[in-house]
């Protein structure tokens, strides 16, 4: 049973592009949720999508958008990025009240 | 608003020791409460989870954690330390709507190093 996969694993983008991260979630989960994590600090709750609808949200500015599909999968896209988005983003899928964390995308804005 | 407090940004113990990572929570509401940790560059995985069953709830690797509400604490406790036990440790509380876990709050993370 694969766990939760994202894409890619390392990313690097100059500061006003915008950027998409990629998830995959666990088998039988239908919710997505997104953290992003700076280096030495805990996780922080973007959003979470639940029937492609974006459930929950943490505070987080509108540059900071998703999507979730039909088949569960998920989006994370952040526009104009600026030198302290970057992160490691992670993604956790759940169902009932436990969350599954995948390896997260690494993101390096110059 | 919920809210995670772990005391001690870094612990240290040596190998054979008793092992206390100690996390304190703010909630509203009955809380779910979690321990993840974080091996270096990699997601975070669950250890344990308290969901209002048993106040004493075992996890993997020998951890375990004893929520204590009059005390608003959830410490994780592990009574041999082993060189595997390096690591960074999370705390996360979050409230559970009915449809499923809400987005978790994590504290800040308590660095356990082993001593040999």
């Amino acid at each position: 049973d694969a766990g939760v996969t994202q894409s890619p694993t390392h990313l690097i983008k100059t500061r006003g592009q915008q950027v998409t991260l990629r998830c995959s979630p666990k088998s039988g989960h239908d919710t997505v949720s997104w953290y992003q994590q700076a280096l030495g600090q805990g996780p922080q709750f973007i959003f979470q999508y639940y029937e492609e609808e974006e459930r929950q949200r943490g505070n987080f500015p509108d540059r900071f958008s998703g999507h979730q599909f039909p088949n569960y999968s998920s989006e994370l896209n952040v526009n104009a990025l600026l030198l302290g988005d970057s992160a490691l983003y992670l993604c956790a899928s759940s169902v009932r009240d436990e969350q599954y964390f995948g390896p997260g995308t690494r993101l390096t804005v110059t | 608003a919920q809210s995670v407090t772990q005391l001690g940004s870094h612990v240290s113990v040596s190998e054979g020791a008793l092992v206390l990572l100690r996390c304190n929570y703010s909630s509203s509401v009955p809380p779910y409460l979690f321990w993840y940790v974080q091996y270096p560059n990699q997601g975070l995985q669950l250890l344990l989870k308290y969901t209002s069953a048993a106040t004493l709830v075992k996890g993997i690797n020998g951890f375990e954690a004893e929520f204590k509400k009059s005390e608003t604490s959830f410490h994780l406790t592990k009574p041999s330390a082993h060189m595997s036990d390096a690591a960074e440790y999370f705390c996360a509380v979050t409230e559970n709507s009915g449809g499923g876990a809400d987005g978790l709050t994590f504290g800040k993370g308590t660095h356990l190093i082993i001593q040999p």
